[in-house]
């Protein structure tokens, strides 16, 4: 079945840093592939999205490019801010219409 | 547009009661999906309802039931409420033309059984 697999943090960063959250998956056909992000006492928020290989998705300077060779939707962002501060969910979907999340990574970023 | 509106936001239950969630998704969309989330388990899924119809089901005990009005507004009930259901749940809904589409998350409803 349908796995995701993220590096389970807790990261903490400070102001400024470069951040890296690792995402793996196994799926079967051409997934789509997403990032949520979750701030405390809320729901989930898309951060951003791919949909097929060698597409990257961007938004709000974080960043991850769909890679179908090494099964990757790595996170990025070259200068985080305290208020990036929250658990970040890598997630896919697959023709099976539900979506199946890594475990989360919960990161804080210090001033 | 209004995004998705789950109610009520907080319950407290005691076991053995049962209990109806509430979701309206956004406007047009046909799809609704739940999920459970817990510190353990993370995020899971539970079921998937298009068009007033059952399209996906999760690993829960039938317990854990659902069902969709044709205005797309969704419901899910738990029965026989244990400790182990003490969760967030989070509704979600979508376009679910395709389904490389976006799902849109409401803020959950927080779910304490004592």
């Amino acid at each position: 079945g349908d796995s995701v697999t993220q590096m389970e943090g807790p990261v903490t960063l400070s102001e400024e840093a470069f951040l890296t959250i690792n995402c793996t998956y196994t799926a079967t056909g051409y997934p789509s592939l997403f990032w949520y992000v979750q701030y405390p006492g809320e729901g989930l928020q898309l951060l951003l999205k791919a949909t097929k290989a060698d597409d990257k998705g961007s938004n709000k300077g974080f960043e991850a490019t769909y890679r179908k060779e090494t099964t990757s939707f790595h996170l990025e962002k070259g200068s985080v801010q305290v208020s990036d501060s929250a658990v970040y969910f890598c997630a896919l979907k697959s023709s099976n219409y539900k979506l199946t999340f890594g475990k989360g990574t919960l990161l804080t970023v210090n001033p | 547009k209004a995004g998705v509106t789950q109610t009520p936001r907080y319950l407290i239950k005691t076991r053995g009661q049962q209990v109806t969630l509430s979701c309206s998704p956004i406007s047009g969309h046909r799809s609704v999906s739940w999920y459970q989330q817990t510190p353990g388990q993370g995020l899971q899924f539970l079921f998937e309802y298009f068009s007033e119809t059952q399209r996906n089901k999760g690993n829960f005990p039938g317990r854990f039931s659902g069902r969709q009005f044709s205005n797309s507004r969704s419901e899910m009930n738990v029965s026989t409420l244990e400790l182990g259901d003490s969760a967030l749940y989070l509704c979600a809904s979508s376009l679910a033309v395709s389904y490389q589409e976006t799902q849109y998350f409401g803020p959950g409803t927080r779910l304490l059984v004592l």
